[in-house]
């Protein structure tokens, strides 16, 4: 059973505020994935790590940066937030190679005021 | 780039009827494919992983088969039930990228 945690699960903030969202994941998973989903449509991948100290930029441009310190944890963090942000935005991880498979956490939902 | 397409967007059935969902993708340069399913403002859930080595793959009422050489993988539901109403998504794996997804079929089974 695949254990990835999202904190929080609901945000709602004003313009301009920093946050960082959570995500954990209990496996000792090598691969993490962030993806952003708007209402109604496809997942884009945003950022992903394929371990600690690496991280990259995924296919949909966006204005959030993340860190890989520990293996389990993998941070997502906007600097100044904005009504463009707001959007549902899902975690996921995978173990060693392209054939395995890969869990999602439940998501954390932001919308910026 | 690898795209994706999910026929039919949407799908409303009664409950009992046996149903399948249709998958393309445009580049079978794969390791496998993954179906999910994804719940109104939730996560997804994996239902099915197929290896491109594999033609099928079984899950309690779910089967998933894989054609890799013409871009094409089914999800077949049997005796679709209520609780099987969400969003259900593929995803086809390449090497060097995440998983690529389309923007799903959101199935209505009613009672």
């Amino acid at each position: 059973e695949a254990d990835i945690y999202q904190t929080p699960r609901y945000l709602v903030i004003g313009t301009g505020k920093k946050i960082t969202l959570e995500c954990s994941q209990t496996m000792g998973h090598d691969k993490m994935y962030w993806y952003q989903q708007d209402p109604g449509m496809e997942l884009h991948l945003i950022h992903y790590s394929y371990g600690v100290n690496s991280t990259e930029k995924g296919d949909l441009s966006s204005e959030s940066t993340v860190s890989r310190i520990r293996t389990e944890h993998f941070p997502l963090t906007l600097e100044s937030a904005r009504p463009s942000h707001t959007s549902q935005y899902l975690c996921a991880s995978r173990s060693g190679g392209y054939y395995n498979e890969q869990f999602f956490g439940p998501g954390t939902r932001l919308t910026v005021l | 780039k690898q795209e994706v397409t999910q026929i039919p967007a949407a799908l409303s059935v009664p409950e009992g009827e046996n149903l399948v969902l249709n998958c393309s993708f445009t580049d079978s340069a794969i390791y496998n494919l993954q179906w999910f399913r994804q719940d109104p403002g939730k996560g997804l859930t994996s239902l099915l992983l197929i290896q491109s080595s594999q033609r099928e793959q079984t899950s309690g009422r779910l089967n998933a088969s894989l054609d890799k050489s013409s871009g094409r993988s089914t999800l077949y539901i049997a005796a679709s039930q209520p609780g099987d109403s969400a969003t259900y998504l593929c995803a086809p794996n390449q090497a060097g990228t995440a998983l690529i997804f389309g923007k799903g079929t959101t199935l209505s089974v009613s009672s």
